[in-house]
């Protein structure tokens, strides 16, 4: 079946630095990714919808600044979260539908802001 | 707007016994739903979805559930329980024509010896 490939699974940072989440689709074309945050022991909130060669779309209440992300190919989409404070540590996954038939998700990346 | 209730945060079984997961949805449209599993620290993995069709889906792992339009329900069920099905589960609908998922709040699977 088809991949989604996100990197690195686990990352620490220092408070006020900048994070690179990476999101690939392995053997399909996505131009449509997603990504959500996990808090511990909670369901899926979707962030943001990532558009390839376009601005992302943002859920209310999500800080277009404050995550940045940019899809610039049909196999590569990223998450920034710049000026990272404690209170970003979180569970970040991104997911990709194949065909529009099946989402596939990333492993995930364990964000932790000291 | 769509939604999903999954009834309780947590659901707790003996190996062998039968599992019943529960979801109830709300959709306007004709729902695509789905069940997925997360194990710690990963991401999700599909166990079945509904689409169109029959209405008993089976999935991977032994699972299946079933889709009822009256109830507007999608349960999940599995005969036996086996202790590798200990992890978290989502229910989840998603609008036909569009790829945004609406999740659950997740049941978390617990199974004893």
């Amino acid at each position: 079946g088809a991949v989604v490939s996100q990197h690195p699974s686990r990352v620490i940072c220092k408070s006020g630095t900048s994070v690179k989440i990476e999101c690939r689709s392995l053997d399909f074309q996505a131009t449509t990714m997603f990504w959500y945050r996990q808090f511990p022991k909670k369901s899926l909130m979707l962030m943001a919808t990532s558009n390839e060669g376009s601005k992302a779309t943002y859920e209310q209440g999500v800080e277009k600044d404050k995550f940045l992300i940019n899809h610039a190919s049909l196999t590569l989409s990223t998450l920034t979260v710049t000026s990272a404070h404690p209170e970003d540590s979180s569970f970040y996954i991104c997911s990709a539908w194949d065909r529009d038939t099946e989402a596939f998700f990333g492993q995930g990346t364990r964000l932790t802001v000291v | 707007a769509q939604s999903v209730t999954q009834l309780g945060s947590h659901v707790s079984v003996s190996e062998g016994a039968l599992v019943l997961l529960r979801c109830n949805y709300s959709s306007s449209v004709p729902p695509y739903l789905f069940w997925y599993v997360q194990y710690p620290n990963q991401g999700l993995q599909l166990l079945l979805k509904y689409t169109t069709g029959a209405t008993l889906v089976k999935g991977i792992n032994g699972f299946e559930a079933e889709f009822k339009k009256s109830e507007t329900s999608f349960h999940l069920t599995k005969p036996s329980a086996h202790m590798s099905d200990a992890a978290e589960y989502f229910c989840a609908v998603r609008r036909t024509g569009f790829q945004k998922l609406v999740f659950g709040t997740g049941t978390r699977l617990l199974v004893s010896p």
